[in-house]
């Protein structure tokens, strides 16, 4: 199956900064990625697909600009996190499509960050 | 609207004997597909089952049997002969399968299960 690597894997920022996370796909040419975000003890939330070449698709009650999605390439879409505060402080994981009727999607190992 | 529903938060089971996770799902899509994920404390989200919604023997993986009842809408998990590895919350998810579906997928709350020696 596909490989996909987060980077970073734990990340701790003050309030007010952005953070870039990374999501590549090692071995697979994605053109769609998705973002989904984790509260301690929830459920995976979607807060995105990330479309290769245009622009993402937020989920409702996601704001578009302060979650930043870019998909410039097959292998690499970015989150980044702007002017986060302590309640953005989730675990966050990026998927792969595989295509449908594939089976599989496949994830990458997470992202926690922590805001202070 | 589609929507998972796992209703059981939490499990004991003892090592060695079977148990089953519960999952429900409701949607109006004509093709769907079905899936179980284990989530162990490290976050990584590991792909045990899949099972498509026109598939007419229901799935199975090693000691991960998926029990499929289309007209009850149900699909839980059943995993033989548990081990202490198997120790791990488990997701039950959906995603719309058919001509222009976005292939998101769609997550229920977990069940976090505890095996016991």
């Amino acid at each position: 199956g596909a490989v996909v690597s987060q980077h970073p894997s734990w990340v701790i920022c003050k309030s007010g900064t952005s953070v870039k996370i990374e999501c590549r796909s090692l071995d697979f040419q994605a053109t769609t990625m998705f973002w989904y975000r984790q509260f301690p003890k929830q459920s995976l939330m979607l807060m995105a697909t990330s479309n290769e070449g245009s622009k993402a698709t937020y989920e409702q009650g996601v704001e578009k600009d302060k979650f930043l999605i870019n998909h410039a390439s097959l292998t690499l879409s970015t989150l980044t996190v702007t002017s986060a505060h302590p309640e953005d402080s989730s675990f966050y994981i990026c998927s792969v499509s595989g295509g449908v009727g594939t089976g599989e999607l496949f994830f990458g190992e997470g992202s926690r960050l922590t805001v202070l | 609207a589609q929507k998972i529903t796992q209703t059981q938060p939490g499990m004991f089971v003892q090592e060695k004997e079977a148990v089953t996770l519960d999952c429900t799902y409701d949607t109006s899509d004509p093709s769907y597909g079905l899936f179980w994920y284990k989530q162990p404390s490290s976050g990584e989200m590991i792909f045990l089952i899949y099972q498509g919604s026109y598939d007419q023997q229901n799935a199975t993986e090693g000691r991960y049997s998926l029990n499929f009842q289309k007209a009850r809408k149900s699909a839980n998990l059943v995993i033989s002969a548990s081990q202490l590895g198997d120790s791990a919350m488990y997701f039950c998810a959906m995603r719309q399968e058919y001509g222009g579906a976005t292939n998101k997928l769609i997550f229920g709350t977990g069940t976090l299960l505890a095996v016991q020696p």
